[in-house]
């Protein structure tokens, strides 16, 4: 089975904190995505990576930084965290097969509170 | 750009009835995918289908069946007899071949089915 773990599943941190969401799958996934959900507005990627140390600007990118150093890892850093950046965090990965796009499998996500 | 509206935000239905769940997609691409996602109170999103734009078939797995009309830009997810176990956030989710890997998501639909 396809797993997708993130290291927390809550955290609570301070305004102007430096805050890491740690993001590993098992499945030697190309492809490594980072999205947040708030209510009613779905899921918005923040930033994803094809390949070890690339990536690219999501729809969110705004406050966010990303890092990729092994395929399996993909970490999204909040460098200053504010209060409007709380919300659900979930990372996905999916493999490049051909021309087709393939789904994307999730982990648990990380309820990030920001005081 | 790509859009995908969900525009029932909730359903409260009793076990055992039908529900249909909608999606309208809008994108200018010709070559697109589409899928839809459960999201359980825990939290993880599981994938339940995908559909490409060139196979307009209609799908049934077992209580759940998804009708796809490119005449309607629609792909609506029907659940027959529904159980408790259905209740849960379900979001539609559109992808094409320009769309750079990323996934844009609904709003999703909160379905509650009561015993």
């Amino acid at each position: 089975d396809v797993k997708v773990t993130q290291s927390s599943r809550y955290l609570v941190k301070r305004t102007g904190e430096k805050v890491f969401l740690e993001c590993v799958q098992d499945m030697d996934h190309e492809n490594m995505f980072w999205y947040r959900q708030d209510p009613g507005l779905g899921l918005r990627l923040i930033y994803f990576s094809y390949d070890v140390k690339m990536k690219e600007k999501g729809d969110i990118p705004e406050g966010y930084s990303v890092s990729r150093e092994k395929k399996e890892r993909f970490s999204l850093i909040l460098e200053s965290a504010s209060t409007n950046q709380t919300s659900m965090y979930l990372c996905a990965s999916n493999k490049i097969t051909g021309a087709s796009y393939n789904e994307q499998f999730f982990g648990p996500g990380t309820r990030l509170t920001v005081l | 750009a790509q859009k995908v509206t969900q525009a029932q935000t909730e359903i409260s239905v009793v076990e055992k009835e039908d529900v249909t769940l909608d999606c309208v997609y809008e994108t200018r691409d010709t070559t697109y995918y589409l899928f839809w996602y459960k999201q359980p109170p825990s939290g993880e999103l599981v994938f339940l289908i995908r559909r490409n734009s060139f196979d307009e078939q209609n799908e049934i797995s077992g209580r759940y069946s998804w009708n796809f009309q490119k005449s309607t830009s629609s792909f609506n997810f029907t659940i027959t007899a529904s159980q408790v176990v259905d209740s849960a956030v379900y979001f539609c989710a559109l992808t094409s071949d320009n769309a750079g890997n990323m996934l844009t998501f609904g709003g999703g639909t909160r379905l509650m089915v009561k015993p």
